[in-house]
């Protein structure tokens, strides 16, 4: 069963600090990776995400984050997190062998001091 | 497209009454995902379907939950009877699976159970 780790639950971090969230995934096979923020009171929305290609991945808000497959990991960076950034970031993944099921990691909090 | 519907946005109720959460997909998707949210447990699965037809409820907690979908523009989560610590908010999401595409989120339903 594909699963997905988050590491770190809780992050703070001042502004123009780098960011650099940690995930890791289960499956050896095929993946597609997703992240996701959920700013506070509000729903999930899509960061970025890889299927295939470039696996360095840029999304939106000047987030990216790096497909690096021998170690199953995904993480996510901003080079300068801002106050708004602000959130919980979710990382999920979908197996090749899992049908469309969508399986998320626990989340990081992170919290940026103006 | 308008997004995900979730109906009711927020709902309170006592403990031991039946609670309908309804959910209308992205008009096309054809793969449909309740998710729970709490504090606790963070963000989890409770059930998905494909076409109409739900894969996998081995995340639903216990047999006061319910899922169905009748039809692909709609889908309903029921729990019947409710506890207080069904308290949580309840995600719905939608997703084509024939394209390769991330999960669209619902602005979720706030559940408190006094």
């Amino acid at each position: 069963a594909q699963s997905v780790s988050q590491h770190n639950h809780h992050v703070i971090l001042s502004e123009a600090a780098s960011l650099e969230l940690g995930c890791n995934y289960s499956y050896g096979g095929t993946v597609n990776l997703f992240w996701y923020v959920q700013y506070p009171g509000q729903h999930l929305q899509l960061l970025l995400k890889y299927f295939s290609g470039d696996p360095l991945v840029k999304g939106i808000k000047g987030f990216e984050a790096e497909f690096i497959k021998s170690k199953f990991s995904f993480n996510l960076r901003k080079p300068s997190v801002q106050w708004s950034d602000t959130a919980e970031y979710f990382c999920a993944v979908n197996a090749g062998n899992a049908g469309n099921m969508l399986t998320f990691g626990g989340g990081t909090r992170l919290m940026v001091k103006p | 497209d308008a997004g995900v519907i979730q109906s009711p946005r927020h709902e309170v109720t006592e403990m031991g009454q039946e609670v309908t959460l309804r959910c209308k997909p992205i008009s096309g998707h054809n793969s449909l995902f309740w998710y729970r949210q709490t504090m606790m447990r963070g963000l989890e699965l409770l059930i998905y379907f494909n076409n109409n037809v739900p894969i996998d409820d081995s995340g639903m907690p216990e047999d006061r939950f319910s899922a169905k979908m009748p039809n692909a523009s709609f889908s309903t989560l029921k729990i019947q009877p409710s506890e207080p610590r069904d308290s949580a908010v309840y995600f719905c999401a939608s997703r084509q699976s024939t394209v390769s595409t991330e999960a669209f989120f619902g602005q979720g339903t706030r559940l408190t159970v006094v």
